[in-house]
């Protein structure tokens, strides 16, 4: 089966780094995703990496290690309104995209 | 980034009645969209995935014949939730990429609430 294991709920305060990691145990894995949802809105896309390494996006920035089978999310200088859950996905083939349980990230002042 | 529209966005039914949510991409032609329903406070669980032009693909444990799927062209797919009751209360969200390989993009959901 799929598995994506993320921290439930992570805490931190505005203008500090926070990172949130991802474990998965996939049948297929051409690479790791990363969304954002605030609550009762659509998943936006952050990031993707399909290859080992760190890909940088403005304050966020995204790692994976396929060797390690993990990735995390870097979020730099918080600010209140990135308060909203965080999930991990892998695309599984060309079409499958499998989420993980999600995070849920509470900036606080 | 591409928009993907969902409609509608909030939909309130009696139960034993079916709802139809539709998905369209708006600026591009999508081989590929996909269904997810989502419970509060938890992930994206991936329904099914239909490609146009042809049947959906149900992930396990989905029934077929309660929740149809039609992708009859490049821009729409329609979810029909047949003889709906409160526990198929969920939001359900569709996504829509280009090609394969390619990022997908979320429409904004369908919160469906059942009575």
């Amino acid at each position: 089966g799929q598995s994506l294991e993320q921290p439930s709920e992570v805490t931190a305060v505005e203008g500090a780094i926070v990172q949130i990691n991802c474990t998965y145990q996939t049948s297929g894995f051409y690479g790791l995703s990363w969304y954002q949802q605030h609550d009762g809105g659509a998943p936006t896309f952050l990031s993707y990496n399909g290859l080992d390494g760190l890909e940088e996006t403005g304050r966020f920035s995204s790692f994976l290690s396929r060797s390690d089978s993990y990735g995390y999310l870097l979020l730099q200088e918080l600010q209140m309104k990135d308060s909203a859950s965080y999930f991990c996905a892998v695309r599984t083939g060309a079409n499958n995209l499998f989420f993980g349980t999600g995070t849920r990230l509470t900036v606080i002042p | 980034g591409a928009v993907v529209s969902q409609h509608p966005s909030r939909v309130i039914c009696k139960s034993g009645t079916s709802v139809k949510i539709e998905c369209r991409s708006l600026d591009f032609q999508a081989t590929t969209m996909f269904w997810y329903r989502q419970f509060p406070k938890q992930s994206l669980m991936l329904m099914a995935t239909s490609n146009e032009g042809s049947k959906a693909t149900y992930e396990q444990g989905v029934e077929k014949d309660k929740f149809l799927i039609n992708h009859a062209s490049l821009t729409l797919s329609t979810l029909t939730v047949t003889s709906a009751h409160p526990e198929d209360s969920s939001f359900y969200i569709c996504s829509a990429r280009q090609g394969a390989n390619t990022e997908a993009f979320f429409g904004q959901g369908t919160r469906l609430t059942v009575v």
